[in-house]
């Protein structure tokens, strides 16, 4: 059974780096049938997709243009874990992050998003 | 990007009546492939979202029978064939064919 973990901080300022970790047990952050994913969901934009990354011979990145240039999700096989880090946060980033699996098992091209973290409620402000 | 839509928006149900919940998508989620990739979610309150159905009508392991999913193309159906009290809670569904994956607005299924 796959578990994440996610940890960090539950309050951020305006202007700053929102930096959170999810640490994967039950399956390997560079699983070739897998990628690692975060969303947010707040209740003016529901749930909405942040990005990923995987691993196939090499590290990918895939980021939603709606946070653009301000995400960054990166991967550390020595802790199994990967973290998502959101620059220059402003109030209306408030939202429970969460970070999830996707899952390519099956041979499906297209994700399946299986395994869910227990969510992270970031509030952005001074 | 993709818009979900879906309906209700609220349900109320007794316990061991049925229920459903449409999806539609703003363009087809059928791949060449063959796949349509759609699935639906139940966000129990104050939990993460779980996956219940993937590919349209594919049980995830552990979700009980009485769930079941349907549809084709962009018309898409959640049933639940005798709802029980922890059935409660909010249904999404999501696409994962057209980048970026979008969510439906989600259903509040409350029990009676």
């Amino acid at each position: 059974q796959v578990r994440l973990q996610q940890s960090g901080p539950g309050l951020v300022k305006p202007s700053q780096t929102l930096s959170l970790t999810c640490d994967i047990s039950g399956d390997s952050v560079s699983s070739k049938i897998a990628a690692w994913t975060w969303i947010r969901q707040s209740p003016s934009r529901g749930l909405e997709w942040l990005g990923r990354t995987y691993y196939r011979s090499k590290w990918y990145y895939d980021y939603a243009e709606s946070v653009g240039s301000r995400v960054s999700i990166n991967a550390d096989t020595s802790k199994n874990q990967f973290y998502l880090e959101l620059r220059s946060v402003r109030p209306e980033d408030t939202a429970v992050y969460y970070c999830a699996r996707d899952d390519y098992a099956s041979g499906n091209y297209f994700a399946q998003t299986d395994f869910w973290g227990q969510g992270t409620l970031v509030t952005v402000s001074s | 990007d993709i818009v979900m839509t879906q309906t209700p928006l609220a349900l109320s149900v007794t316990p061991g009546q049925p229920a459903s919940i449409s999806c539609k998508s703003s363009q087809s989620l059928r791949h060449t492939d063959g796949r349509t990739y759609l699935y639906w979610y139940l966000q129990r309150p104050g939990q993460s979202p779980q996956l219940l159905i993937y590919e349209v009508s594919n049980r995830f392991p552990g979700v009980p029978e009485r769930f079941s999913g349907s549809g084709s193309g962009a018309y898409f159906t959640l049933r639940i064939t005798r709802v029980e009290p922890e059935d409660a809670g909010l249904y999404y569904c999501m696409q994962t064919i057209h980048r970026p994956r979008t969510f439906g607005q989600g259903t509040r299924l409350e029990i009676k």
